[in-house]
């Protein structure tokens, strides 16, 4: 199925170490996002870039990086994880380009849970 | 700074009968309005979106919601719920993330949980 991938879809870290999530999308967007999912806080938004060689923060982007590698490529990265990054993280995508306001729907992986010890 | 209140956190229907999830925003100009389904384990799915015009729109999945911009809300609607349609629902306010008209982001409600009798 065409859409959004991410990898891997379960992963264990100890506090300190590092990891990068992968996703990858397969319909030419121009957007794409990356949100963690805690329970009862709905979905929030950690970094996106509006295309590619742009990054820009979210509204939780303090522990995590991210590299637009490409057009289709948008990677997450915990540098030192700690146990406040335990969530399920979604990588999603869309239409919209700069300057092209309300060209949602977002497309969405089908996410990663990361748990730390 | 946009916001979504979802006031429900479960809300359990029989099956066949009618369900209506709540959906508040505030946002200071024409808000673009979504819902969306996420089943366990799955990632999210757009159920339908409002950007202007009828004021009613027809989604997927027998589902439609009403914007009403003197309540300031975007209730989802279904007339006769299936077993199938339990999950976890989501409304989404849609706002552009910085001045220069970049992408737009999505700030998300809380999510209700439908839960379906039998």
């Amino acid at each position: 199925n065409a859409g959004v991938t991410q990898t891997p879809k379960f992963q264990v870290l100890k506090t300190g170490q590092s990891m990068t999530l992968q996703c990858a999308q397969d319909m030419n967007h121009n957007s794409m996002y990356w949100y963690r999912q805690d329970p009862g806080m709905g979905l929030r938004l950690i970094y996106y870039s509006a295309s590619e060689g742009t990054t820009d923060k979210g509204e939780v982007p303090n522990g995590y990086n991210v590299s637009r590698l490409n057009k289709r490529e948008f990677s997450l990265r915990l540098e030192s994880a700690a146990p406040s990054q335990t969530s399920v993280y979604f990588c999603a995508s869309s239409e919209a380009i700069i300057g092209e306001r309300g060209r949602q729907p977002q497309h969405f992986g089908d996410g990663t849970r990361l748990s730390i010890l | 700074a946009q916001s979504v209140t979802q006031p429900d956190i479960h809300i359990t229907v029989s099956e066949g009968a009618s369900l209506e999830l709540r959906c508040n925003y505030s946002y200071g100009a024409t808000p673009y309005l979504f819902w969306y389904v996420q089943s366990p384990g799955q990632g999210l799915q757009l159920l339908l979106k409002y950007f202007s015009g009828d004021t009613l729109v027809q989604g997927i999945k027998g589902f439609e919601a009403e914007f009403k911009r003197s309540q300031s809300s975007f209730n989802l609607r279904k007339p006769s719920v299936h077993w199938s349609d339990a999950a976890e629902y989501f409304c989404a306010v849609g706002a552009t993330m910085y001045s220069g008209g970049g992408a737009d982001g999505l700030t998300f409600g809380k999510g209700t949980h439908l839960i379906i009798q039998p």
